[in-house]
């Protein structure tokens, strides 16, 4: 089983500034297969990459995703308000077929 | 867009089997291009995926749920359910439905709260 370990826990950051997202894999992981998701408090996740580096609809640039070997990350380069959140990586296994998602990180304002 | 609608009991008993429908609209849920998928989270936790079917009924199942889960289809409603058996506190969780398409879950219901207690 691939377990996905997301750091950090938690980021303080303020308005305008970058974020820097970390999900690394226990073992090899295609780029194809890994995605990420925002979470607001109440509200169900929502895609945001897949592809590690592809923005779903709708996405605003300023999200973008990358990937080297094991470890992904997910870069926001100026935040928004609306940004603040919590934020999954997620990878699917072949074998056998199944979806495993990080700890999640929680994107605060500071 | 396809929207997705979880029903059922907010409330089941221990060792009961916990029962929840998704509601499929804005397309078929024969389209060649999704699986069906449930995913759950205990409040103030993290995602834990739970499985999935396609609609010729084909599933995969997380390993460590698969002895007390069960997906089905029902073409005729549009719609795919969710049944969990034995059911513990633990089980206690935000139930969602989601798409899923080429490796990724792309569209979710909003979720229900389903706990279990005496």
């Amino acid at each position: 089983e691939i377990v996905l370990t997301q750091s950090p826990g938690t980021l303080s950051l303020s308005p305008g500034e970058r974020a820097t997202l970390s999900c690394r894999a226990s073992q090899s992981v295609s780029s194809s297969y890994l995605a990420w998701y925002q979470q607001k408090p109440g509200q169900a996740p929502r895609l945001l990459i897949y592809g590690a580096s592809s923005r779903a609809t709708g996405i605003p640039d300023r999200f973008s995703g990358s990937a080297s070997g094991t470890d992904f990350t997910l870069t926001i380069s100026r935040l928004e308000p609306e940004d603040f959140a919590l934020y999954y990586c997620q990878q699917y296994g072949r074998s056998p077929p199944e979806y495993t998602f990080g700890q999640g990180t929680k994107l605060e304002i500071q | 867009q396809v929207q997705l609608l979880e029903s059922g009991p907010g409330l089941v008993k221990p060792s009961g089997t916990l029962s929840l429908t998704c509601a499929v609209s804005g397309d078929s849920i024969s389209n060649n291009d999704y699986w069906w998928n449930w995913v759950r989270q205990p409040p103030g936790r993290g995602l834990e995926w739970i499985g999935e079917i396609y609609h010729s009924g084909s599933t995969n199942y997380n390993p460590s749920l698969k002895s007390r889960v069960t997906i089905s289809v029902d073409k005729s409603k549009n719609q795919f359910s969710l049944k969990v058996s034995s059911v513990t506190a633990a089980d206690t969780a935000v139930y969602y439905c989601a798409t899923s398409s080429v490796y990724r879950l792309d569209y979710w219901g909003q979720g229900t709260l389903v706990t279990v207690s005496s």
